[in-house]
């Protein structure tokens, strides 16, 4: 079976820190992505990346950022948290042609 | 854009009775149409693919089918334990980024 590991499943943080959400998948796929899952919201996209140091904005992109060193580890990092960044954070990797994602378990990030 | 809707927002079911969830789209040429189940807590878990208007796929008391504008997630004498939020989502002809619904909320009583 196909995984999708995210470090951390809960995090509290306080506001103005630099946050790092880790994510590692085992299938040497090309294509990762970060969704914040929020109630009423759904699932938005913040950042893609579609090979080793390739990258592209979401639909949410302001306040994040991404790094892609290594095809298997993608990176959610929060340049100075805030409140409003409290949400669900969800990592996915495409299974193949016509199968959707494989998503991570998800990081619930508290910023206090 | 594409867009997807999901109703209703939340289901209370009691265990054995039957429902329907839809989703209802617009996309710039479908490439599928996903239904996701998603714990509390959890990520999202893949259910189904339909790709043309007509398919059907079922699994136990799932089934699911398509239109030109929309899918139906079809529950038959449901259990306490598909209880979860039940999230569709489109593919277009683009690449493989997914557009999200707001999910439908379904808890079921025993």
């Amino acid at each position: 079976d196909v995984k999708v590991t995210q470090s951390s499943r809960y995090l509290v943080k306080r506001t103005g820190e630099k946050v790092f959400l880790e994510c590692v998948q085992d299938m040497d796929h090309e294509n990762m992505f970060w969704y914040r899952q929020d109630p009423g919201l759904g699932l938005r996209l913040i950042y893609f990346s579609y090979d080793v140091k390739m990258k592209e904005k979401g639909d949410i992109p302001e306040g994040y950022s991404v790094s892609r060193e290594k095809k298997e580890r993608f990176s959610l990092i929060l340049e100075s948290a805030s409140t409003n960044q409290t949400s669900m954070y969800l990592c996915a990797v495409p299974l193949g042609y016509g199968y959707g994602y494989t998503f991570g378990s998800g990081t619930r990030l508290t910023v206090v | 854009e594409d867009q997807v809707t999901q109703s209703p927002e939340a289901l209370r079911l009691q265990e054995g009775e039957s429902s329907s969830l839809n989703c209802s789209y617009t996309v710039s040429g479908l490439r599928g149409l996903f239904w996701y189940r998603q714990d509390p807590g959890k990520g999202p878990e893949f259910l189904f693919t339909l790709y043309s208007a007509g398919e059907e796929k079922e699994k136990e008391r799932l089934k699911a089918t398509l239109t030109k504008k929309e899918s139906f997630l079809h529950i038959t004498a449901p259990k306490p334990e598909d209880s979860a939020t039940y999230l569709c989502a489109v593919n277009n002809n683009a690449g493989n980024m997914l557009t999200f619904g707001g999910g439908t909320r379904l808890m079921v009583k025993p």
